[in-house]
């Protein structure tokens, strides 16, 4: 069985400033995650994958995400938060890549 | 990346009519294809499994008569509701998954369906 939990449905940063979106998972096999970002009315666009290579994952438009086995976390980051970073974000586990089994997503606002 | 097309984006039916979903790779042959459903500010939840050329594989809890899926081809699965009612009106979103990127599962744009 496969879970995760997405700490916090609403994070607010100012323009500029770290963001750090935190994401646990549970998995009875070696994990494959993912960070993914949904725009209003869209799909979802993947920023990054974990699958079982480097444990600092660097994605697009600056992301990046560790994965921590101790802590069986997955936490997303980004150094400095711009107007166009506003989204819902979704930490998603898988244990082949392929079902997923999704978080309840964090609502990410970059404030001026 | 590739590319996976949902068609259409938003569609607005009549309670007791159904609406056909369409979910199509463009570059890429999917072997598998997902079908979730979205809630309002809720996340995904996985509705069904099809592999091209066999039976759709549904969640539990999710009435297979009612969302009927097709995968007859390597780069189109369809996914039909019917009779559908309002409590169907959801954001629907499809994603593929295939040779030579078995990793990484591709997402469409999703559908908006409103039932009224």
């Amino acid at each position: 069985a496969q879970s995760v939990t997405q700490l916090g449905s609403h994070v607010s940063v100012s323009e500029g400033a770290l963001v750090l979106l935190r994401c646990n998972y549970s998995s009875s096999v070696p994990p494959y995650l993912f960070w993914y970002v949904q725009y209003p009315n869209q799909g979802l666009q993947l920023l990054l994958k974990y699958t079982s290579a480097a444990t600092l994952v660097k994605g697009i438009n600056g992301f990046e995400a560790e994965f921590k086995k101790s802590e069986t976390s997955f936490h997303l980051t980004k150094p400095s938060a711009h107007m166009s970073d506003a989204a819902e974000y979704f930490c998603a586990v898988g244990g082949t890549a392929s079902k997923l089994t999704f978080g309840t997503g964090t609502r990410l606002q970059v404030t001026l | 990346g590739a590319v996976v097309s949902q068609h259409p984006s938003r569609v607005i039916c009549k309670s007791g009519t159904s609406v056909k979903i369409e979910c199509r790779s463009l570059d890429f042959q999917a072997t598998t294809m997902f079908w979730y459903r979205q809630f309002p500010k809720k996340s995904l939840m996985l509705m069904a499994t099809s592999n091209e050329g066999s039976k759709a594989t549904y969640e539990q809890g999710v009435e297979k008569d009612k969302f009927l899926i097709n995968h007859a081809s390597l780069t189109l699965s369809t996914l039909t509701v019917t009779s559908a009612h309002p409590e169907d009106s959801s954001f629907y979103i499809c994603s593929a998954i295939g040779a030579p990127m078995n990793t990484e599962a591709f997402f469409g744009q999703g559908t908006r369906l409103t039932v009224v």
